[in-house]
């Protein structure tokens, strides 16, 4: 089964920093574009970060660019988020999706929460 | 950034009755490959979005044939002929011609 599973979510103060995993299963992760794609609570769906499929270009939404880093291991076929510098307006569900382009994201993942709070 | 805007916000849809969504972009989405790089995409209560349509008309795989898009430029259209039960969600226009931004989401819900 095609499938992908994020990990890592959790509570975090402001200013401090969590690394999110995003598994992928039933294919080869390498052959796609990731990306990551959030939702705050009650809000609308926003487009993190995504990496091209040899890891060779990262792009980023400007509110994280220089706090997150997106990256992926074609070995553990996995993508990551690395957050820092975390604000209360990063509290969100997280998801991984894959894409052929930057278009046409047809597999998502179930998200990991991240709470920033203290 | 390109900016996108749906409308309506609401949708009250009798079922068996036809529904358009409209999406417009701050920007024309034409490519040089001749595409429009506009998707639309449909969350589920209590469930992660699905890829309805890619390049502006291109259905995606499994997506009953109900759904139709449409558009070029700046202007762009999601129509379902016959809304049923299942259909009911937010819909989310998105442009991926340059870092994609998604629109405000309609949501789709049964009179």
């Amino acid at each position: 089964e095609v499938q992908l599973v994020e990990s890592g979510g959790g509570l975090v103060q402001p200013g401090g920093s969590l690394r999110l995993s995003c598994a992928a299963s039933g294919f080869s992760s390498s052959g796609y574009w990731m990306s990551w794609v959030r939702q705050a609570p009650g809000k609308g769906l926003e487009w993190v970060a995504n990496i091209k499929q040899d890891g060779s270009e990262k792009f980023y939404v400007d509110s994280v660019r220089g706090r997150f880093t997106i990256s992926r291991d074609i070995a553990k076929n996995s993508v990551y988020l690395q957050m820092n510098s975390l604000r209360v307006e990063d509290t969100a569900v997280y998801s991984c999706a894959r894409s052929v382009g930057w278009s046409g994201m047809d597999v998502w993942g179930k998200g990991t929460t991240v709470t920033v709070s203290s | 950034d390109i900016v996108m805007t749906q409308s309506p916000l609401s949708l009250p849809v009798t079922p068996g009755e036809p529904a358009s969504i409209s999406c417009s972009s701050s920007q024309s989405l034409l490519h040089s490959s001749g595409n429009h790089f506009l998707d639309w995409y449909l969350q589920k209560p209590g469930q992660s979005p699905r890829l309805l349509i890619s390049f502006t008309s291109n259905r995606a795989s499994g997506v009953p044939d109900r759904f139709s898009g449409s558009g070029s430029g700046t202007d762009f259209t999601l129509k379902i002929s016959r809304v049923e039960a299942e259909d009911v969600g937010i819909y989310y226009c998105m442009q991926a011609l340059h870092t994609p931004t998604f629109g405000q989401g309609t949501k789709l819900e049964l009179k």
